[in-house]
């Protein structure tokens, strides 16, 4: 059973580009969560996804920021018009179910350079 | 307010060393609670988690952890150290569906 799967692995953009950061979730989880890791900040939940519905995107900027998990296909995280700040290593999760007793499990990240 | 607070940033400690990593939680509700490891340039995998039941837990690659109530503490050990556990690593609690992590500790493990 593959495990999450991210893609690319290193992104470099120019500050006012966009940014696509894909996440495969592992077969039979149908959770999705994005965590960002910070320089100096650690890691701290962005959004919370099921298929074709967002739960909860409390720790996502407000602007330039958008996540989905369609139907069919991977969930996206874009950030549009990207700026120094957020450059970052960007982390997908994903579980079979949700609950606190639950394991998340993590892919190998995007991370994410702005020039 | 479900929170961890880790109480180290950095660990150095020489190979085959025991190591103990200090992590301590405050919680109003019932507590699950998650250990979590980082190589270098890659991404978070699970080395073990209390639900209930044991204080001990034991996790992958001989670590474990014990759950302390009335310390508030979940603290990771390895009686011996290899090379290879040169890592972050994260103490985890479940906000509802959310983890909330402490900011980490860098344990880095010298020959």
């Amino acid at each position: 059973n593959a495990g999450v799967m991210q893609n690319p692995r290193h992104l470099v953009r120019r500050r006012g580009q966009e940014a696509r950061l894909r996440c495969s979730p592992m077969k039979g989880h149908s959770h999705v969560y994005w965590y960002r890791q910070l320089p100096e900040e650690g890691l701290k939940f962005m959004v919370y996804l099921q298929k074709e519905n967002i739960i909860d995107e409390s720790g996502m900027p407000k602007e330039r920021f958008s996540a989905e998990f369609p139907k069919e296909g991977p969930s996206i995280l874009r950030i549009q018009q990207v700026v120094r700040g957020d450059s970052a290593a960007y982390f997908c999760a994903s579980s079979p179910s949700t609950g606190r007793q639950e394991t998340q499990y993590f892919g190998p990240g995007t991370r994410l350079l702005v020039l | 307010a479900q929170s961890v607070t880790q109480l180290d940033s950095q660990v150095p400690v020489f190979e085959e060393a025991p190591v103990e990593l200090r992590c301590n939680y405050s919680s109003s509700v019932s507590v699950y609670l998650f250990w979590y490891v980082q190589y270098p340039n890659q991404g978070l995998q699970l080395l073990l988690k209390y639900l209930s039941g044991s204080t001990l837990v034991k996790g992958i690659n001989g670590f474990e952890a014990e759950f302390n109530k009335s310390q508030t503490s979940f603290h990771l050990r390895k009686p011996s150290v290899h090379i290879s556990d040169t890592a972050e690593y994260f103490c985890a609690v479940p906000v509802d569906y959310k983890l909330s992590f402490g900011a980490g500790t860098t344990v880095t493990v010298r020959a």
